[in-house]
C-alpha cells in the first residue's frame, strides 16, 4: 500500500506571495491532518479534514486554509508568506476514527525569503 | 488545554543498555497517549499509544511505554539500545477534542557504539 504523498517536497518562496502543498493520503483513509514542524516551536497542529469538511483547526491565522476533495487529497494554502511561516510541513492521514494512530508523510519544507 | 513536556533535549545511551525517554502530560479528563519517531528528512512514524487498560503498553522495535496516572508520566523504554534506534522522539496526547494532537518538543535519542 502507498504512504502519504506529499508534494513538493521543497519549496522557495518570498515573502508576501502565496503557496499551495498536496497530500496524498493512504488509499481508503477519509482524515486528513496538517502539522507545522520548527525548530522554534516544534509541531503545531494546524487543522483536520474528514470527507471534505473542516472537522477541527488548530490555533493559526486565517492565512493558513486548507480543503480536501472528494478523493481525500487535500491542500494547504498559505497566503501572504511571511519570513515565520518557514517550516517543515507534514500531512497525516488515518481512517478518521478518533484516536487512531496516523501515518505521516516525509513533509514540506517551505523556505520564505 | 492539554501540554505535553519533554524535559530532555538529548539524551544518550551505549548500545546494548536499556534507554528511557521521559514525557510527562497535562490534560483534563481521560489522556490518549502516544510516542512517535522521525527519523532525518522524514515525516514521524507511530511507535505506540495508551487508550486505556494495561498501563504497560509494547509498541514497535522492542519499545514500550508505562503510563502512570498519579504521576502524570508516560515514558518511553527499551530494554537493549541499537545504534539505530538514534532519532527523535515524540510524546504525544490528544483528548479526542478539537485540539488535533498536542505534541512534546522532542527528544534526541542518541546510541553510542
Amino acid at each position: 500500500k502507498a504512504g502519504v504523498t506529499q508534494t513538493p517536497r521543497y519549496l522557495i518562496k518570498t515573502r508576501g506571495q502565496q503557496v499551495t502543498l498536496s497530500c496524498s493520503p493512504i488509499s481508503g483513509h477519509r482524515s486528513v491532518s496538517w502539522y507545522q514542524q520548527t525548530p522554534g516551536q516544534g509541531l503545531q497542529f494546524l487543522f483536520e479534514y474528514f470527507s471534505e469538511t473542516q472537522r477541527n483547526k488548530g490555533n493559526f491565522p486565517g492565512r493558513f486554509s486548507g480543503r480536501q476533495f472528494s478523493n481525500s487529497r487535500s491542500e494547504m494554502n498559505v497566503s501572504t508568506l511571511e519570513l515565520g511561516d518557514s517550516a517543515l510541513y507534514l500531512c497525516a492521514s488515518s481512517t478518521g476514527v478518533p484516536n487512531e494512530k496516523l501515518f505521516f508523510g516525509s513533509g514540506t519544507q517551505l523556505s520564505v525569503l | 488545554a492539554q501540554s505535553v513536556a519533554q524535559p530532555e533535549d538529548q539524551v544518550n545511551v551505549a548500545e546494548g543498555n536499556p534507554l528511557t525517554v521521559k514525557c510527562t502530560y497535562s490534560v483534563s479528563g481521560n489522556p490518549y497517549l502516544f510516542w512517535y519517531v522521525q527519523y532525518p528528512n522524514r515525516g514521524l512514524q507511530f511507535l505506540l499509544k495508551y487508550i486505556t487498560g494495561d498501563n504497560l503498553v509494547k509498541g514497535s522495535y522492542g519499545f514500550e511505554a508505562e503510563f502512570n496516572k498519579s504521576q502524570t508520566s508516560f515514558h518511553l523504554k527499551k530494554p537493549s539500545a541499537l545504534v539505530s534506534d538514534s532519532a527523535l522522539y515524540f510524546c504525544a496526547v490528544d483528548r479526542g477534542g478539537a485540539d488535533g494532537l498536542t505534541f512534546g518538543k522532542g527528544t534526541h535519542l542518541i546510541i553510542q557504539p
